[in-house]
């Protein structure tokens, strides 16, 4: 079965400080990968995706993405994060042979002044 | 404007009662789907469709119920049988590729039982 875990459910930052959120995957031969935003009472938005290529993804909102093969990790950064950024994010996987995402569990990102 | 439009946007059920939730979608995509969303248990699949008159249960389907009678509207029938119904649901459509590169989803229903 294709799965994907976001270690941390919550994380805590300052305001223009970096940040990282963290997604491990199943291996597979062909994976993609994907990291959605969602702003609360709202549904999901694409922030950035994996799909082949450049192991280094960048994302709408200043947000980038790096693929681990070796690792099978996708981790989502931000150098500076602002208010706004306060959000749940999901990481998702799609193995080879599966059709539908299966989406981690999510980490509410908390920005503070 | 292109997008999915769920209704209503709150919804409260009666121990017993089936309730419907709406999904429509403008966007010409084949594929729709639906998740149900819990606190800190992520999106889970309940139902997806990638063509009319055909749909295929996800990983938690049981106590639900859909039909794909139009392109452009997928319902979801929430029955008696599901005994934990409260949670936010999402419906979500995407255009048929083998990457399922993006999903666009509605704002949600929140489903509470009285």
């Amino acid at each position: 079965a294709q799965s994907v875990t976001q270690l941390d459910s919550q994380v805590p930052v300052f305001e223009e400080a970096p940040v990282e959120l963290r997604c491990n995957y199943s291996s597979s031969v062909s994976v993609y990968l994907f990291w959605y935003v969602q702003y609360p009472n709202q549904g999901l938005q694409l922030l950035l995706k994996y799909l082949s290529g450049s192991t280094l993804v960048k994302g709408i909102n200043g947000f980038e993405a790096e693929f681990n093969k070796s690792q099978t990790s996708f981790h989502l950064r931000k150098p500076s994060v602002h208010i706004s950024d306060t959000a749940e994010y999901f990481c998702a996987v799609l193995n080879s042979g599966y059709s539908t995402l299966t989406f981690g569990k999510g980490t509410m990102l908390l920005v503070s002044p | 404007d292109g997008g999915i439009t769920q209704s209503p946007k709150y919804l409260f059920r009666k121990e017993g009662q089936n309730v419907t939730l709406s999904c429509e979608q403008n966007l010409n995509h084949d594929a729709m789907y639906w998740y149900r969303q819990d606190p800190g248990q992520g999106l889970r699949l309940i139902y997806y469709s990638q063509i009319v008159n055909d749909f295929q249960k996800g990983d938690i389907a049981e106590g639900y119920s859909v039909s794909r009678e139009k392109k452009e509207s997928f319902p979801l029938t929430v029955t008696s049988a599901q005994k934990n119904p409260t949670a936010f649901y999402l419906c979500a459509s995407s255009s048929v590729s083998a990457t399922n590169e993006k999903l666009f989803f509605g704002s949600g229903t929140q489903l509470s039982v009285l």
